[in-house]
């Protein structure tokens, strides 16, 4: 059991590349997100999915999109990579229906945008 | 969610019980305690929650006071792999479909002692 993984560890960019964050839970969740978290600051939410087939905006969205491929992946896409986001992100989910909001979180994706 | 308040920082011996205290004196009837932790440049973890009642797993212990006011988290036999900030969060239970931010406040940086 794996958990939650995601992949690329570690990523450059050029200013205007694009790329696609992957990540994965084998946990059979429902809810997954995505964060963001910058140097000394805590988590920001970017977008997040309740269920297969849904996805909404968190706290910032601007200069994302993601897509929930199934009930197992959700993608994090940067069409036009800026300095602004270099970051780290993390890829976390959650089991509903619990009415409990206990979230797992994968190891993250370390991206930095030149 | 109800105002968390942690000490900054605390030691601990390496194989003695590690005790971090959290405040939540604005803490409702519906609203639980949780408690994560974030190894450096790792993702966040997951470690317990409560809503009375103290809680145990395999990672800790959550004693919640009877006035629910405040709590302690304790790691029984601390060992240099728990060196970490410990993150202390209240919040209400969540219907199914919903999906909120997890906010971390500043938390407390936890340095187990060789």
């Amino acid at each position: 059991n794996a958990g939650v993984t995601q992949t690329p560890k570690f990523q450059v960019l050029k200013t205007g590349q694009s790329m696609t964050l992957q990540c994965a839970q084998d946990m059979n969740h429902n809810s997954m997100y995505w964060y963001r978290q910058d140097p000394g600051m805590g988590l920001r939410l970017i977008y997040y999915s309740a269920s297969e087939g849904t996805t909404d905006k968190g706290e910032v969205p601007n200069g994302y999109n993601v897509s929930r491929l199934n009930k197992r992946e959700f993608s994090l896409r940067l069409e036009s990579a800026a300095p602004s986001q270099t970051s780290v992100y993390f890829c976390a989910s959650r089991y509903l229906p619990s009415s409990t909001d206990t979230q797992y979180f994968g190891p993250g994706t370390r991206l930095t945008v030149l | 969610d109800a105002k968390t308040t942690q000490p900054p920082s605390m030691d601990c011996a390496e194989g003695r019980a590690a005790n971090l205290p959290c405040n939540h004196s604005t803490i409702s009837g519906n609203e639980y305690v949780y408690w994560y932790r974030q190894i450096h440049s790792q993702g966040p973890q997951y470690i317990i929650h409560g809503l009375k009642n103290n809680e145990t797993n395999e990672m800790a212990s959550l004693i919640i006071t009877e006035d629910r006011k405040s709590s302690t988290l304790i790691l029984p036999h601390a060992t240099l792999r728990d060196t970490a900030v410990y993150y202390c969060i209240v919040r209400v239970g969540i219907s199914s479909g919903s999906a909120r931010q997890l906010t971390f406040g500043s938390g407390t940086q936890l340095t187990v002692l060789p």
